[in-house]
């Protein structure tokens, strides 16, 4: 079946550093990748919208400057956490979908930031 | 507001025991998935519902979808500890976007 990576699972990094986590979509060419964050017993917020080849598209309330997406090919969208504090600490992951409107949405299994 | 809710947020029962989760909206729906996430993972699709009145049945989880596609419940029977986790339902809101409730965190006690 489909199959998403995301890389690293877990990344710890220093308050004022910079983080990229990877998304890639293993078997299939995904047009549309989906950014969510997840807080502790939280459910899953989505963070942005990214295209293959266009600009993404964030939900209200999250800085476009401080997460930076990336979706350069069909099968890969990065994430960037840019000048990192305690509060980004979290669990993100990605999902991607084929090139139909219709089709399922394949998950990551995560990445887990803790901003030190 | 929340577009989707989710009741009981948390629930623990004995190994055996059946329970029912449930998922409101306000919103009609065309259609509406239930997910399972373990700790450290992504979610995993466990149905899609698509009419209303709709039931399906996985194993021993029944997913009903409401007459209007406003509502969902997810039923499960002789719980088991291997059920535990948070179910998650979502709909596709506008073009594409996947939109969760706020999830019921499910333990299962042996």
């Amino acid at each position: 079946g489909a199959v998403v990576s995301q890389h690293p699972s877990r990344v710890i990094c220093k308050s004022g550093t910079s983080v990229k986590i990877e998304c890639r979509s293993l078997d299939f060419q995904a047009t549309t990748m989906f950014w969510y964050r997840q807080f502790p017993k939280k459910s899953l917020m989505l963070m942005a919208t990214s295209n293959e080849g266009s600009k993404a598209t964030y939900e209200q309330g999250v800085e476009k400057d401080k997460f930076l997406i990336n979706h350069a090919s069909l099968t890969l969208s990065t994430l960037t956490v840019t000048s990192a504090h305690p509060e980004d600490s979290s669990f993100y992951i990605c999902s991607a979908r084929w090139a139909s409107r219709g089709s399922p949405l394949h998950f990551g299994n995560g990445t887990r930031l803790t901003v030190t | 507001t929340q577009l989707l809710e989710q009741s009981p947020q948390f629930l623990s029962i004995q190994e055996g025991e059946n329970l029912t989760v449930y998922c409101n909206s306000s919103s009609v729906f065309s259609s509406l998935q239930w997910y399972r996430q373990e700790p450290g993972e992504g979610p995993v699709l466990l149905v899609t519902v698509v009419t209303g009145g709709e039931v399906k049945k996985l194993k021993r989880l029944t997913f009903q979808f409401g007459d209007a596609r406003k509502d969902s419940s997810l039923h499960i029977t002789a719980a088991q500890p291997g059920d535990t986790g948070l179910y998650l339902c979502a709909v596709v809101q506008g073009a594409q976007k996947l939109v969760f409730g706020q999830g019921t965190r499910l333990t299962i006690n042996p």
